[in-house]
């Protein structure tokens, strides 16, 4: 079965400051990677997705993600953090047709 | 823009008590997914269908059961609560096989089993 792992429970940045939000994934085949983020009280939201193609795919508010064949990795990524960037982000990867299987989730906190 | 309607925000509700849970999608998905959310566990599949009357159990299931008698509308039942069963339940639905995927998240229902 495909898995994504994310390492850290919590990240803080102080504001201004670039900021990455680290993943691993494990999977047969070819890999499809999402990105999705949770405000306080809220579902989730789409942020970012790696099909094929470019290793550095852009998504909503700024964000991007790197795609690391070699380190199977798909971290995400913002040059400079903004405080309402402060939420609960899930790596996710596609597990069969349209299933997909979440990680475990990273609280970013971006300090004023 | 696509809209996931899941009917209840908070609900309170006591040990043995039958729980049903509606959400609706207007977008014509095909696919359409519960998942409950617990803190440092993630998002947990619990049941998931393809289309009208079919469903598939996902990676937790037990205690849970579903109805999809129309295609906008999905119902997470949980026939005799238990308190082990307070969570977050977010519903979801996404386009066929044709798409790569994207889910499309309603707010998400907080239950409280006491």
């Amino acid at each position: 079965a495909q898995s994504v792992a994310q390492p850290e429970d919590q990240v803080n940045v102080a504001e201004g400051n670039p900021l990455t939000v680290k993943c691993t994934y494990s999977v047969s085949g070819n890999p499809y990677l999402f990105w999705y983020v949770q405000y306080p009280n809220r579902g989730l939201q789409f942020l970012l997705k790696y099909i094929t193609g470019d290793n550095l795919v852009k998504g909503s508010y700024g964000f991007e993600a790197e795609f690391n064949k070699s380190q199977t990795s798909f971290h995400l990524k913002k040059p400079s953090a903004l405080v309402s960037d402060s939420a609960l982000y899930f790596c996710a990867v596609r597990d069969s047709i349209e299933k997909l299987t979440f990680g475990t989730g990273t609280r970013l906190t971006i300090i004023p | 823009d696509v809209k996931v309607t899941q009917s209840s925000r908070y609900l309170v509700k006591r040990t043995g008590e039958k729980v049903f849970l509606e959400c609706v999608q207007d977008m014509d998905h095909e696919n359409m997914f519960w998942y409950r959310q617990d803190p440092g566990l993630g998002l947990r599949l619990i049941y998931f269908s393809y289309d009208v009357k079919m469903k598939e159990k996902g990676d937790i299931p037990e205690g849970y059961s579903v109805s999809r008698e129309k295609k906008e509308r999905f119902s997470l039942i949980l026939e005799s609560a238990s308190t082990n069963q307070t969570s977050m339940y977010l519903c979801a639905s996404s386009f066929g096989q044709a798409n790569t995927g994207e889910l499309f998240f309603g707010e998400g229902s907080r239950l409280t089993v006491l």
